[in-house]
């Protein structure tokens, strides 16, 4: 049968606004996070990472926050320019364990409105 | 400093033939893994590769292969295609496993 397209949540924002992007992960023993941003036609780029002995960390306009009691992750940009409107996926990975491999989320549209 | 370059950007390819694709990581990176993205699946774990060995395989049948070079350098080999291996192939590099993972491009490939 036809296979069907993961349905990615949609997140619209407008231009100067902050948005919040969240991500619940599946593995309690995952140490190890990162957030990427995908534009149309191109690879994943890294955005920042957070490891599980933090529960925050900021970048430049970004900030991840870290929630292993409801193995929580949300991604914070501040003042969402055009530039942002992408897919955005939070990657994660228990680094004892899985040699180098990350398991992805389905991830997240944004789209931001002038 | 050059990123990861995964060469060719696309391919069209015929049931049944086989496809090697290439990944130059980050200069001085030693780690290179690689996934599938397609729309109905996402991303998936397809391979990682240290210092020549690999060192995880995600669940993907025997007909995808890889490799990797004393130069870090790495290819991976899907033989025998089928209609459902059209996906973007995507190559990641890191200086060490489990650090920030980098990404190519990509390879777009289409089975007809």
């Amino acid at each position: 049968g036809e296979s069907v397209g993961l349905h990615l949540p949609t997140l619209s924002v407008q231009e100067g606004d902050n948005s919040i992007i969240n991500c619940a992960y599946s593995n309690s023993a995952s140490d190890y996070f990162i957030w990427y941003k995908q534009e149309s036609g191109k690879g994943p780029q890294f955005i920042i990472d957070i490891r599980s002995n933090m529960d925050k960390r900021q970048g430049q306009r970004v900030t991840v926050l870290l929630n292993k009691t409801v193995k929580h992750l949300s991604l914070q940009i501040a003042a969402t320019q055009p530039g942002d409107s992408a897919v955005y996926f939070c990657a994660e990975t228990q680094t004892t364990d899985s040699w180098g491999k990350f398991q992805f989320g389905a991830g997240t549209q944004v789209v931001v409105t002038p | 400093k050059a990123g990861v370059t995964q060469t060719p950007r696309y391919l069209i390819k015929t049931r049944g033939q086989q496809v090697t694709l290439s990944c130059s990581p980050i200069s001085g990176h030693r780690s290179v893994s690689w996934y599938q993205q397609t729309p109905g699946q996402g991303l998936q774990f397809l391979f990682e590769y240290f210092s020549e060995t690999q060192r995880n395989k995600g669940n993907f049948p025997g007909r995808f292969s890889g490799r990797q070079f004393s130069n870090s350098r790495s290819e991976m080999n899907v033989s025998t295609l089928e209609l459902g291996d059209s996906a973007l192939y995507l190559c990641a590099s890191s200086f060490r496993i489990n650090t920030e993972a980098f990404f190519g491009q990509g390879t777009r490939l289409t089975v007809v």
